[in-house]
């Protein structure tokens, strides 16, 4: 049971760099999101979709960018990667509406940006 | 802004011991409160609370509403090394756009 699946565990980038996070789910759920973990802080919400096609911005989407062209998949992707995006990357999803069907979260990836 | 303040953020106890974490909240139009336990890598699902007073138990932990106080505990009785772990308590508003989380309560169990 694979649940949501995100890639790569790890990443290095400089300063600049782009690059994109990947995240799949085969639970055919509809809701999806991304948060992000810095130590200390919690989780904070970067962005989130409802359902194929539909995405929108969460509390910290400033620096991110994401799609959702299928039920399945819903990449994030970094542009010109800043050091203050050095943080754990956790992806999610829900059946429904979040507090009634609980998140199910993957594994994280794990970002630094020197 | 929707808010979920935890305490202790963090808390070091022998094992055998029973430890209680709080969570109070600020959420616009609330619906439910969850716990989380995060270890190593990503949170996993503890409880999902809609109702005051009702406590939900699962083996040595359980958790309790409080919908007029604003807030959540969650105990741990008889606890183990395993229990070691970050606990995370979030709460859900009226919209689409996910959880508010708390910072979380680091707990060490020590042998």
């Amino acid at each position: 049971n694979a649940g949501v699946t995100q890639t790569p565990k790890f990443r290095i980038l400089k300063i600049g760099q782009s690059m994109t996070l990947q995240c799949t789910q085969d639970m055919n759920h509809n809701y999806m999101y991304w948060y992000r973990q810095d130590p200390g802080m919690g989780l904070k919400l970067i962005y989130y979709s409802v359902g194929a096609g539909i995405t929108d911005k969460g509390e910290v989407p400033n620096g991110y960018n994401v799609s959702r062209s299928t039920t399945e998949d819903f990449p994030l992707r970094l542009e010109l990667a800043a050091p203050s995006q050095t943080s754990v990357y956790f992806c999610a999803s829900s059946a429904g509406v979040t507090g009634f069907s609980p998140l199910h979260f993957g594994n994280g990836t794990r970002l630094t940006v020197t | 802004e929707d808010k979920v303040v935890q305490s202790p953020l963090s808390l070091v106890v022998h094992e055998g011991d029973t430890v209680t974490l709080n969570c109070s909240y600020e959420v616009t139009n609330f619906r439910s409160l969850l716990w989380y336990k995060q270890e190593k890598k990503a949170p996993t699902f503890l409880f999902m609370l809609t109702s005051s007073g009702i406590e939900k138990k699962s083996g040595r932990l359980s958790s309790i509403l409080d919908k007029k106080e604003l807030f959540s505990i969650l105990n741990i009785t008889a606890t183990q090394t395993g229990d070691s772990a970050i606990y995370l308590c979030a709460g859900l508003g009226g919209g689409a756009d996910g959880l508010t989380f708390g910072k979380g309560t680091h707990l060490i169990i020590q042998p």
